[in-house]
């Protein structure tokens, strides 16, 4: 079956450390990528998406994330996390011929001061 | 514009009742989904639509459940009867095809 995932449930970080959380999926053929951000309380909002071409990505508030295709990857980075970074972080895949979204099962983010 | 609509935003009611929740898709976009997010299961699509017509309902629980989308700006999830298990948060976004979707503000649905 299709499936996406996210190896970190939950990340402990100090503010400043650098931040990559891990993402893969089983698709094969051409997929788009995405990774979402969950504040506390919140609504799911767009951190950065990957349709074509290069494959790093860069998204707002300092994320980034790179497509490894041999790899069937798309892992979130940002090089210095801050307190309100403190979020779930989702995955999530379109595979080919279809309009749905696989999210992964997220990764809770704690920075601490 | 101002986003994804949904209401209401915090529901509680008693078990065995009828529960509607209600959402606006952003003006424009041609998909509507539904999700519904808990602890223990995640993000899950229930169904979703395409100019108004449902899709793919695979993912909803079971016959309590279903799902209307009358015209292009509307569209409601109704439970009935609403059980316990049911609690969550109740998510709709909506999107142009192929891009992005964009998420609702959630309906936190509590039933006793």
């Amino acid at each position: 079956a299709q499936s996406v995932s996210q190896h970190n449930h939950h990340v402990i970080l100090s503010e400043a450390a650098s931040l990559e959380l891990g993402c893969n999926y089983s698709y094969g053929g051409t997929v788009n990528l995405f990774w979402y951000v969950q504040y506390p309380g919140q609504h799911l909002q767009l951190l950065l998406k990957y349709f074509s071409g290069d494959p790093l990505v860069k998204g707002i508030k300092g994320f980034e994330a790179e497509f490894i295709k041999s790899k069937f990857s798309f892992n979130l980075r940002k090089p210095s996390v801050q307190w309100s970074d403190t979020a779930e972080y989702f995955c999530a895949v379109r595979g080919p011929g279809t309009d749905k979204l696989i999210f992964g099962t997220g990764t809770r983010l704690q920075v601490f001061p | 514009d101002a986003g994804v609509i949904q209401s209401p935003r915090h529901e509680v009611t008693e078990m065995g009742q009828e529960v509607t929740l209600r959402c606006k898709p952003i003006s424009g976009h041609d998909y509507l989904f539904w999700y519904r997010q808990t602890m223990m299961r995640g993000l899950e699509l229930l169904i979703y639509f395409n100019n108004n017509v449902p899709i793919d309902d695979s993912g909803m629980p079971e016959d309590r459940f279903s799902a209307k989308m009358p015209n292009a700006s509307f569209s409601t999830l109704k439970i009935q009867p609403s059980e316990p298990r049911d609690s969550a948060v109740y998510f709709c976004a909506s999107s142009f095809p192929g891009d992005e979707q964009f998420f609702g503000p959630g309906t936190r649905l509590t039933v006793l």
